[in-house]
């Protein structure tokens, strides 16, 4: 069965901490994204990667950084994280479009508090 | 890039009644469109999808329109039943393979 682990389900951090969010998947797949999801504002894409050691910018980049070192792995570092990043933060999994499944595959999402 | 707008953010039927969700995208190269049902305190399930080449999907109660050439998608629930109460979200993938959600509808199905 397909798997997307998030590192942890629920995380309070302080204002200035450094935090790292981790997502892992099981399946071999090229394409990993990171969303926050907020009332009312719904899914918003911050960064993701098609492959090993590359990432593009999402639409709300601003505070965030990634890094995809292994393909299985894929990591939002808040470097200074601020209380208007406290958010759900779901990480996504696909395989690349054209010829493979349609399906995108979610991880249970990451609740952080930033006091 | 894609812009997603959703209509409504909050629907309440009766039980029984049918439910529409109505989506609107912008990049005519969006190929995929799928739609997700959250509930409480869950991540987002694939509930039903369609692809460009195709008008309309159907799956038991639910059903999925597609009007490319207006750019428009629509989510259909019949006999509408409680356990249907959940935010619902539209989603169109553009030509860079990445999804972009619309602002969800928080259906409300009354017993």
């Amino acid at each position: 069965d397909v798997k997307v682990t998030q590192s942890s389900r629920y995380l309070v951090k302080r204002t200035g901490e450094k935090v790292f969010l981790e997502c892992v998947q099981d399946m071999d797949h090229e394409n990993m994204f990171w969303y926050r999801q907020d009332p009312g504002l719904g899914l918003r894409l911050i960064y993701f990667s098609y492959d090993v050691k590359m990432k593009e910018k999402g639409d709300i980049p601003e505070g965030y950084s990634v890094s995809r070192e292994k393909k299985e792995r894929f990591s939002l570092i808040l470097e200074s994280a601020s209380t208007n990043q406290t958010s759900m933060y779901l990480c996504v999994v696909s395989l690349p479009g054209l010829a493979g499944s349609n399906e995108q595959f979610f991880g249970p999402g990451t609740r952080l508090t930033v006091l | 890039g894609e812009n997603v707008e959703q209509h409504p953010s909050t629907l309440s039927v009766q039980e029984g009644d049918s439910a529409v969700i109505k989506c609107t995208y912008s990049d005519s190269a969006s190929n995929y469109f799928p739609w997700y049902k959250q509930e409480l305190g869950k991540g987002p399930q694939l509930i039903i999808d369609i692809r460009s080449n195709v008008g309309e999907k159907k799956d038991q109660r639910i059903a999925v329109t597609l009007n490319k050439t207006a750019k428009h998608f629509s989510l259909h629930i019949t006999e509408t039943q409680p356990e249907d109460s959940a935010v619902y979200f539209c989603a169109a993938r553009d030509g860079f393979q990445k999804l972009v959600f619309g602002t969800g509808t928080r259906l409300l199905v009354s017993p």
